[in-house]
């Protein structure tokens, strides 16, 4: 199946420092890319939707100065908690939708990176 | 805003028992699908399903679309402790989708 990387898998920086995520499809092209947020045992929180070559589409109440979104290519997302503090600790997973895919709207997650801000 | 609830929110069950994981909404979704996720990763896609009524079977594992495309369900025969994990589903319409809060399940051996 297709697979999505995560890189670095955990994080721990100090408040106020700023920490970029790297997601990538490694085996596939992924025109849209999503970004999420979970919270220990909750579901998903979809952040932002990334579109290569274009501006990142964002949920309601994520601040889009905070987290920074940039899909440079089809292959690659990177997401950017800018000026970390405490409360940005969490578990973020990215996803890749495989256009070439057969099954519709079908998403693949990578492993997830987990932020701790000290 | 769609909304997918999921039932039960948690369940705790003994090795080798079956059990049933529901997926319910009021709004109609033109795909759904199931993900895995245990602790510390991503979630795995496990079935993707399209029609109404379609049932799919991944070895010990079946899914079912509800005829009206509302409501799915995953029953797990004999259960194993790899089964362990959050179990999701995922509603989509048009180009837009939605998970449902997941059901926590644990398999003790």
């Amino acid at each position: 199946g297709a697979v999505v990387s995560q890189h670095p898998s955990w994080v721990i920086c100090k408040s106020g420092t700023s920490v970029k995520i790297e997601c990538r499809s490694l085996d596939f092209q992924a025109t849209t890319m999503f970004w999420y947020r979970q919270f220990p045992k909750q579901s998903l929180m979809l952040m932002a939707t990334s579109n290569e070559g274009s501006k990142a589409t964002y949920e309601q109440g994520v601040e889009k100065d905070k987290f920074l979104i940039n899909h440079a290519s089809l292959t690659l997302s990177t997401l950017t908690v800018t000026s970390a503090h405490p409360e940005d600790s969490s578990f973020y997973i990215c996803s890749a939708r495989d256009l070439g895919g057969l099954g519709p709207n079908e998403q693949f997650f990578g492993p997830g990176t987990r932020l701790t801000v000290l | 805003t769609q909304l997918l609830e999921q039932s039960p929110q948690f369940l705790s069950i003994q090795e080798g028992e079956n059990l049933t994981v529901y997926c319910n909404s009021s709004s109609v979704f033109s795909s759904l699908q199931w993900y895995r996720q245990e602790p510390g990763e991503g979630p795995v896609l496990l079935v993707t399903v399209v029609t109404g009524g379609e049932v799919k079977k991944l070895k010990r594992l079946t899914f079912q679309f509800g005829d009206a495309r509302k409501d799915s369900s995953l029953h797990i025969t004999a259960a194993q402790p790899g089964d362990t994990g959050l179990y999701l589903c995922r509603g989509n319409y048009g180009q837009n989708f939605v998970f449902g809060p997941g059901t926590r399940l644990s398999v003790l051996p």
